[in-house]
């Protein structure tokens, strides 16, 4: 069936590192594609997005480029900060009609000084 | 602001005792979503709603209730808590295709 598949974590990082966490997906057609950030105690917040082959979604000096032909939508950071740690989840949505979002299981991202 | 707005954040009951968890987003959209977040599983759907008495099962609808009366209020219900029902619960609301979900803060629910 249609999944996402994400790194595991914990992924730990110097402050100013470069971040890449990967993610891949399986799906009829070309779904939107998705990532959220969640911040210890809160919801999830959408970070970026891409609905179709090639965009490039960003946020917060955060990218994620929309590749068909690997089926991967990877996250990435130049630099990060301590502000940065958090779980993120790649999520893969619908082209047409409605379907369920489906979520990674999360990647945890811990920055330190 | 717009947002989606669950209540309680924390609740603690026991076994079979009936509850609801409220929803309700001020975006005016169509589709709205329960998820349960538990570890190493993600996050997984339990129902979904394309509009007002259009409601549907997700990944994981046992033990789960749903009712879509009005376009703004989602609520969740469980009519007979257990034990394996403990976990942390998001509701989420969608303008629609390649826009993602607004996501509520999260109810953290123990059934003991």
């Amino acid at each position: 069936g249609d999944s996402v598949t994400q790194m595991e974590g914990p992924v730990t990082l110097s402050e100013e590192a470069f971040l890449t966490i990967n993610c891949t997906y399986t799906a009829t057609g070309y779904p939107s594609l998705f990532w959220y950030v969640q911040y210890p105690g809160e919801g999830l917040q959408l970070l970026l997005k891409a609905t179709k082959a090639d965009d490039k979604g960003s946020n917060k000096g955060f990218e994620a480029t929309y590749r068909k032909e690997t089926t991967s939508f990877h996250l990435e950071k130049g630099s990060v900060q301590v502000s940065d740690s958090a779980v993120y989840f790649c999520a893969r949505g619908w082209n047409t009609g409605f379907q369920k979002l489906v979520f990674g299981t999360g990647t945890r991202l811990l920055v330190s000084p | 602001e717009a947002q989606v707005t669950q209540n309680p954040r924390y609740l603690i009951t026991v076994t079979g005792k009936k509850l609801t968890v409220t929803c309700s987003q001020n975006m005016n959209h169509e589709y709205m979503s329960w998820y349960r977040q538990d570890p190493g599983l993600g996050l997984r759907q339990i129902y979904y709603s394309m509009n007002v008495e259009v409601t549907d099962k997700g990944d994981v609808p046992e033990g789960y209730k749903v009712s879509r009366k009005e376009k703004r209020n989602f609520p969740l219900i469980l009519e007979s808590p257990s034990p394996n029902q403990t976990s942390l619960y998001f509701c989420a609301s969608c303008q629609g295709t390649g826009y993602g979900y607004t996501f509520g803060s999260g109810t953290r629910l123990t059934v003991v």
